[in-house]
């Protein structure tokens, strides 16, 4: 099992340009994750989702969407990047939700000049 | 008060020493409690949870509960300079849209010669 995989791994962007973060899993999770994590701070949740077609907002969206048209696959889309955007994002999956254990992806490092 | 509080550090121990990490969380509900290590410019990687009040043991590492207390601690037995990362912690906090994994920012260790 390859577990969480993440595409591209490093990435830099204009401000105002759009791009698709690739996140898949191999484990037949439900639950998937997206977090972002910023220099000295925690992880924080962009969105999730608990199955395909079902979607939610985590604690940070704003200026984001996501999309989940299978169990495997849950894109992370950013559109019009600004500077805040800046960050390293890390995509999870876990079996179950609630209390189980969140298995992380690589990352993706992105900057946004 | 923050949900999950952690010492920024860094702590730093000698090599074969005891590290002592701690974490503080709000929720008097919360049931599950994770550790994670994370290298430089890597994901997390889980090292143990922890379900039960008492202590769990892996190898080096034991995990510490308190929920009366509100505390859980991660010690890592004869430490080595490869233990050198930040450990997050992270716990189950019921939010509006349920239950919700959320870290702590990390404690940097660092295990010297």
């Amino acid at each position: 099992n390859a577990g969480v995989t993440q595409t591209p791994k490093f990435r830099i962007l204009k401000i105002g340009q759009s791009m698709t973060l690739q996140c898949a899993q191999d484990m037949n999770h439900n639950y998937m994750y997206w977090y972002r994590q910023d220099p000295g701070m925690g992880l924080k949740l962009i969105y999730y989702s608990v199955g395909a077609g079902i979607t939610d907002k985590g604690e940070v969206p704003n200026g984001y969407n996501v999309s989940r048209s299978t169990t495997e696959d849950f894109p992370l889309r950013l559109e019009l990047a600004a500077p805040s955007q800046t960050s390293v994002y890390f995509c999870a999956s876990s079996r179950l939700a609630g209390s189980d254990t969140q298995y992380f992806g690589p990352g993706t490092r992105l900057t946004v000049l | 008060q923050k949900e999950v509080e952690q010492n920024s550090g860094p702590l730093s121990v000698p090599e074969g020493a005891i590290a002592s990490l701690n974490c503080t969380y709000s929720d008097r509900g919360s049931q599950s409690f994770f550790w994670y290590r994370q290298y430089s410019g890597k994901s997390p990687e889980l090292i143990m949870f922890i379900y039960s009040n008492g202590d769990k043991e892996d190898g080096r590492f034991t995990a510490q509960l308190n929920k009366a207390s509100q505390y859980v601690s991660l010690l890592i037995r004869d430490s080595q300079p490869s233990d050198s990362a930040t450990y997050l912690c992270a716990v189950y906090i019921l939010t509006g849209g349920g239950n919700k994994l959320t870290f702590g920012t990390g404690t940097q260790l660092k295990v010297e010669l």
